[in-house]
């Protein structure tokens, strides 16, 4: 079955430093992946997505995201961070067929002044 | 309006009581999906309904029971529910059940006293 770690629960960054989280997956073939943002009483939104072709994809807000095939690795990645990405992130995998998404546990993003 | 819409946004519910939490999407998808979201947990997904047809069923308790009538209205019906079913509950809704992003509500906080 596949399975979705995101190996820090929380991570700390000062405003302006760079980021990255962490997502690793576990399926046998290439999966469809996604990142998501959650903030504090809110839904679930759509950060970015991979479904095939450049390895590196922009999203939303300043985010990129690159797949490495060798690493069954969809790190999240922004150059500068601002008070506003505190939250929570989500990675997420898509096996295919008609299967739903599995979620990551998720990360807590704080972002220090 | 459009996107996935929730309601109620809050609900306390005792265990004898019987409550039903709704979702709307206004985006033309014919795939919905019930998620639950507690704390320190990753998300877990509950149903999934594409054209209307429940395709999976991820082992959920009969306390919680889905309808989906049409395309954009799901359903969950809740009775006799305990306190460790307190959680977010997250409506999400897609272009087909085939890997496809989601687009998800704000979420219903449940509390159960």
């Amino acid at each position: 079955a596949q399975s979705v770690t995101q190996p820090d629960i929380h991570i700390t960054v000062s405003e302006g430093a760079s980021l990255e989280l962490r997502c690793n997956y576990s399926y046998g073939a290439t999966p469809y992946l996604f990142w998501y943002v959650q903030s504090p009483g809110q839904g679930l939104q759509l950060l970015l997505k991979y479904f095939s072709g450049d390895t590196l994809v922009q999203g939303i807000k300043g985010f990129e995201a690159e797949f490495k095939r060798s690493q069954s690795s969809f790190n999240l990645r922004k150059p500068s961070v601002h008070w506003s990405d505190a939250a929570e992130y989500f990675c997420a995998v898509a096996p295919g067929g008609r299967r739903a998404l599995t979620f990551g546990s998720g990360t807590r993003l704080q972002v220090q002044p | 309006e459009t996107g996935v819409t929730q309601t109620p946004r809050h609900l306390v519910m005792g265990m004898t009581n019987k409550k039903s939490l709704k979702c709307e999407q206004h985006l033309g998808h014919n795939a919905m999906y019930w998620y639950k979201q507690s704390a320190k947990k990753p998300l877990e997904l509950m149903f999934v309904y594409s054209l209307e047809e429940r395709v999976e069923n991820n082992s959920v308790p009969s306390r919680f029971s889905p309808e989906c009538p049409n395309s954009s209205h799901l359903f969950l019906h809740l009775h006799t529910l305990q306190p460790e079913d307190s959680a977010l509950y997250l409506c999400a809704s897609s272009q087909g059940a085939a890997s496809s992003e989601a687009f998800f509500g704000q979420g219903t906080r449940l509390t159960v006293v």
